[in-house]
């Protein structure tokens, strides 16, 4: 089946510090990746997405890249402020068959002043 | 405004009780999912449905019932609760279910439900 692997977190940074948030995944097909975020108390918000290799997400400084050689997804910032404070969520959504995300675990993100 | 949304955000109840989420999108959306949360944030899908069709329907508890009375509505009822129900419950929707995975989801705000 399909699954999504995230670095284990807190990661912890201070700000303006260069972000990396590994994520790699099984799938069976040819999905389209995903980054969530999830603020404190708070829903999760697409941050971006890719929905073929080679692809290039990005949206308010981030970016990841499809990458289906290594089946990665890695979000990366190339400077983090504190309101970058948030969980972040790495998933697939298979191009066939059920079609619902599978989720990583998150990666919590703590930026520090 | 809201895309998604969730009634109640919080619902704290006793143990055996029978209680809904609701769950409206304004989208125009033709599929509908809930995903579970639990308490290491861990996110897992539990039911999908498309133009009022059960598509998806994990491992769940069939103390857990989902309904349809519409493409708009997707409401969750869970019977006899217990503690281990306690988490987050997350509405979702996207559009045109039939084309592809690409389609983004839009998630609901979430609503917490703590058991006692």
């Amino acid at each position: 089946g399909n699954s999504v692997t995230q670095m284990e977190g807190p990661v912890t940074l201070s700000e303006e510090a260069f972000l990396t948030i590994n994520c790699t995944y099984t799938a069976t097909g040819y999905p389209s990746l995903f980054w969530y975020v999830q603020y404190p108390g708070e829903g999760l918000q697409l941050l971006l997405k890719a929905t073929k290799a080679d692809d290039k997400g990005s949206n308010k400084g981030f970016e990841a890249t499809y990458r289906k050689e290594t089946t990665s997804f890695h979000l990366e910032k190339g400077s983090v402020q504190v309101s970058d404070s948030a969980v972040y969520f790495c998933a697939l959504r298979e191009d066939t068959g059920r079609r619902a995300l599978t989720f990583g675990s998150g990666t919590r993100l703590q930026v520090q002043p | 405004d809201t895309a998604v949304s969730q009634t109640p955000k919080y619902l704290v109840t006793q143990m055996g009780n029978d209680k809904s989420i609701k769950c409206e999108q304004n989208l125009g959306h033709d599929t509908m999912y809930w995903y579970k949360q639990d308490s290491k944030k861990f996110l897992k899908i539990m039911f999908s449905y498309n133009n009022k069709e059960l598509i998806i329907n994990e491992t769940v508890p069939n103390r857990f019932s989902p309904k349809s009375p519409d493409k708009a509505h997707l409401n969750l009822h869970i019977n006899s609760l217990e503690l281990g129900d306690s988490a987050v419950y997350f509405c979702a929707s996207s559009q045109d279910w039939a084309s592809g995975g690409y389609r983004t989801q839009y998630f609901g705000p979430g609503t917490r439900l703590l058991v006692l």
